[in-house]
């Protein structure tokens, strides 16, 4: 299994410009989160996904959107970028149920606005 | 009602000492109490985790202490080695539902040799 994989690994964009950032789970996971990393600031909760074909808003979703149409992938959009979302971005996933809770973890994309 | 505070910063500690980190919480639904560690250019990976019907739970050298009347939980890290240094992250949920992590701020440890 390669767990959650996500690409592209850096990226630079300038003010304005538009991406998207991929995710893909291959542990069939319903779950799945967006996460931003800021130095000091811990992560915070962008969007996720209890399924697929159902996402919602988390703690930090303005200037973001999300779609889900696999059970495996979780795409990140970014449709003007600002130097606000110079950032690095996680992915992760996780099992349904009490059960769960450990979310696993993307490497991470690299992200700057210029 | 969502924070979830963690304390130091950063630390410092010698190789074979005991690294403490600490994490308070305020929201009561909380039932799920993660630490991650996570090393430069990769993602967090879990730790160790521990539910509120217990006050301790051990693996090797890394215990998490939690108290449920105070809303706070500890990670001690015994024997603490090189291999050690890392930022680690306190994190809450409510298992119920989406299970949405809320994380502390980080802690950068540095073991010194």
């Amino acid at each position: 299994n390669a767990g959650v994989t996500q690409t592209p690994k850096f990226r630079i964009l300038k003010i304005g410009q538009s991406m998207t950032l991929q995710c893909t789970q291959d542990m069939n996971h319903n779950y799945m989160y967006w996460y931003r990393q800021d130095p000091g600031m811990g992560l915070k909760l962008i969007y996720y996904s209890v399924g697929a074909g159902i996402t919602d808003k988390g703690e930090v979703p303005n200037g973001y959107n999300v779609s889900r149409s696999t059970t495996e992938d979780f795409p990140l959009r970014l449709e003007l970028a600002a130097p606000s979302q110079t950032s690095v971005y996680f992915c992760a996933s996780s099992w349904t149920g009490l059960a769960g809770g450990e979310q696993y973890f993307g490497p991470g994309t690299r992200l700057t606005v210029t | 009602q969502q924070q979830v505070k963690q304390s130091p910063q950063s630390l410092i500690v010698q190789k074979g000492g005991i690294s403490i980190i600490n994490c308070a919480y305020e929201n009561t639904a909380f039932d799920y109490f993660p630490w991650y560690q996570q090393f430069p250019g990769k993602g967090p990976a879990l730790l160790i985790a521990i539910r509120p019907d217990v006050s301790e739970k051990k693996e090797g050298r890394f215990t998490i202490s939690f108290n449920k009347s105070a809303k706070q939980f500890s990670l001690h890290i015994m024997d603490s080695q090189p291999g050690d240094s890392a930022t680690y992250f306190c994190a809450a949920s409510e298992l119920q539902g989406a299970q949405k992590l809320v994380f502390g701020q980080g802690t950068r440890l540095t073991i010194n040799p």
